[in-house]
């Protein structure tokens, strides 16, 4: 089947205004992580669903920052009121029996 | 929260050279993993160490985990210009979720 997949690939937003990333993750997995990677940076974890479990928000920056995941299968990451520090890449990675497959990433740029 | 360390942050390495990139933890992990990141692209994993001591060769790639499963390595022979990106690791702790490292960014020299 397909891979994770992410939309839109490139959101280009202006600051104030909420954005919305989706990821698909791959048919079956239980757990689904964001991450953030600014240019030439490392991964910053925001935040991890795990089956039915409550998710992990430890890594959400700030209260504008939500994320859904619905069914157990697709996730959305909700930015509000965004500023132009949230510019980055935003990874979704999907997992089964520990390896992480990763998505292509949202590019977000905030004007 | 537990992390693991990557030394070094960033690696210049001439073409056909060896080069080692090292994983470190403070406390015992549960397993280690390693991924690779092409510029441009999106982490891709590389493969998971779960035993102490444990040795995983991929071609040019030997992956070592410690004997006190709290350090690990990737060590590359005869470095090609296709090795470019950055190399991260993610260790586990217990059943806590997977933790990324920084990451060693490795720029090959023709």
């Amino acid at each position: 089947g397909a891979g994770v997949s992410q939309s839109p690939s490139n959101k280009v937003t202006e600051k104030g205004k909420d954005v919305e990333l989706r990821c698909d993750p791959i048919s079956g997995h239980t757990a689904l992580y964001w991450y953030r990677q600014s240019l030439g940076q490392g991964l910053e974890f925001l935040i991890y669903f795990q089956g039915n479990s409550a998710p992990d928000k430890s890594g959400l920056p700030s209260d504008r920052f939500s994320a859904e995941r619905t069914g157990g299968s697709v996730s959305t990451l909700t930015i509000q009121r965004t500023q132009q520090e949230d510019s980055a890449v935003y990874l979704c990675a999907s997992s089964s029996r520990d390896t992480q497959y990763f998505g292509p990433g949202t590019r977000l740029t905030v004007l | 929260g537990q992390q693991v360390m990557q030394i070094p942050q960033y690696q210049h390495v001439q073409e056909g050279e060896d080069f080692t990139t090292y994983c470190n933890s403070s406390t015992t992990l549960s397993n280690i993993q390693w991924y690779k990141q092409r510029p441009g692209g999106h982490p891709v994993f590389l493969i998971q160490l779960v035993k102490s001591g444990e040795v995983k060769k991929q071609k040019r790639l030997t992956f070592q985990f410690g004997e006190a499963k709290k350090n690990s390595s990737l060590h590359i022979t005869a470095t090609q210009t296709t090795d470019v990106g950055t190399y991260f690791c993610a260790g586990r702790w217990g059943n806590n979720r997977l933790a990324f490292g920084k990451g060693n960014q490795v720029v090959v020299i023709p």
